[in-house]
Order: C-alpha cells, then structure tokens, then sequence
C-alpha cells in the first residue's frame, strides 16, 4: 500500500540536542499528522495540522503544513531520554484513512 | 473504558486456521477502524466504520478478510485461511470526530507459523 516517504529513516543523538524530520508525499493532503510509537503500543498523536503553511507547537515539539501540501517537518527542540521511539507522519483522506510514513527512529543517549 | 481496547494482545496460530481479533473501541466514538502493521513499516489501513456499516473496506488485502461491527460498538475482523504473510500487529482505532487524528489501541499482535 501507499506510504509517504519520511527522512531521516533513523537518528542516534545526545540528550538536549534538537531534532528535525521531515516527510514527503507525491500527492496533497489536506491534514497532516505527527504520532510517536512505543514498543508494544499503538501510535499517540503528537500533533495535528489543517492549513497550508501552518506552523503549529506542542511543548517542545513544533510541525509545519508545507506550502504545497506535500510536505510536514517536525522538530523536536532539547530531547530527553523519553523522546526514544518511532514517529510517524500521516496524511488524512477525505474517507478517514490515515495514509502513514515509513517512520523515523529516534535514540537518545543521556 | 478509558481507552481502545484489542484483545487477544497475541495470537499464535497455524498456516490455514481461521482467527478473530477483537476491538472495544472508546464509549460513545461512532467512527472505528483497522489497520494492519507489518515490522518495520507504518500503519497500512484496512477498513473504517461508521457506526455498524463499513464506510471504506477498500485496504483489506483479499476475501479472506472480513470484518463487523453489529451493534456500532465493539469490531472484530476475521481472517481466514490464514497464510504467513498474515504475520503482523493488527491496530484499531477510534473516534468521535473523524477529522481528528484517532485513539489508537495496543494491537493484537498476530503470528502465523
């Protein structure tokens, strides 16, 4: 099935270094979403996204709604032990489905 | 319950059984729905209810997946014949209002040998 292409595919940093990922799309998404997974858990929604351009925080994580529509970063400023685990990017259809990105792992060593 | 609740949280099963996993979905969330997480990737959708009728089923790989919801509550998806590409985290999810990012279970984590 479809998937959107998200980079870095893994990153491996220093506790209080800032963090950023992006992810692409080859076609519009009219919302875009950010979760982070857990071993063994579901994915919790981070953060979401309604409007081209938007630039949107959540404590120490912030997201943007790229200008064309294909396209979110986000960026996770001072991570902490805690911050480990895969984020996911979604794109939502209009029949409610949540198309995914390929993820990014995060490690953070104190 | 507080949350979405999947259960069983692991199944093993053999090539060609017939499995159900099931889903208790969040009080009062109309809309529910399936995905299928193969290791390493992101979620794949499956199918989305709203309410007791399947809204979207245009994910589920083939005929041997089926799944209901006869009393807009509580889902449960069936496959049968199972084959070993089967072998993944079943996710389901849920929400009161659909345009909003869902509530994602723990999955059943499925193993067919």
């Amino acid at each position: 099935g479809q998937q959107l292409n998200q980079s870095p595919q893994s990153m491996f940093i220093q506790e209080g270094e800032d963090v950023s990922m992006n992810c692409t799309s080859s076609s519009i998404f009219n919302t875009w979403l950010w979760y982070k997974q857990d071993p063994g858990e579901g994915p919790v929604l981070l953060i979401a996204l309604y409007k081209a351009g938007e630039l949107t925080s959540n404590g120490r994580l912030t997201a943007q709604f790229g200008i064309t529509r294909k396209d979110s970063f986000l960026n996770i400023s001072a991570s902490i032990p805690s911050d480990v685990g895969i984020y996911f990017c979604a794109g939502l259809r209009a029949t409610n489905k949540l198309i995914f990105g390929t993820g990014t792992l995060l490690a953070v060593q104190p | 319950g507080a949350g979405v609740s999947q259960t069983p949280s692991n199944k093993v099963t053999e090539k060609g059984k017939y499995v159900e996993l099931r889903c208790d979905p969040i009080s009062g969330h109309t809309a529910l729905y399936w995905y299928r997480q193969s290791l390493g990737q992101g979620p794949e959708f499956l199918i989305y209810f709203q309410g007791t009728g399947a809204a979207d089923d245009s994910g589920l790989p083939n005929d041997r997946f089926f799944a209901v919801r006869p009393e807009g509550s509580v889902s449960t998806l069936k496959i049968q014949r199972t084959e070993r590409g089967d072998s993944a985290v079943y996710l389901c999810a849920s929400s009161f209002d659909s345009n909003y990012g869902y509530t994602f279970g723990s999955g059943t984590r499925l193993t067919v040998v």
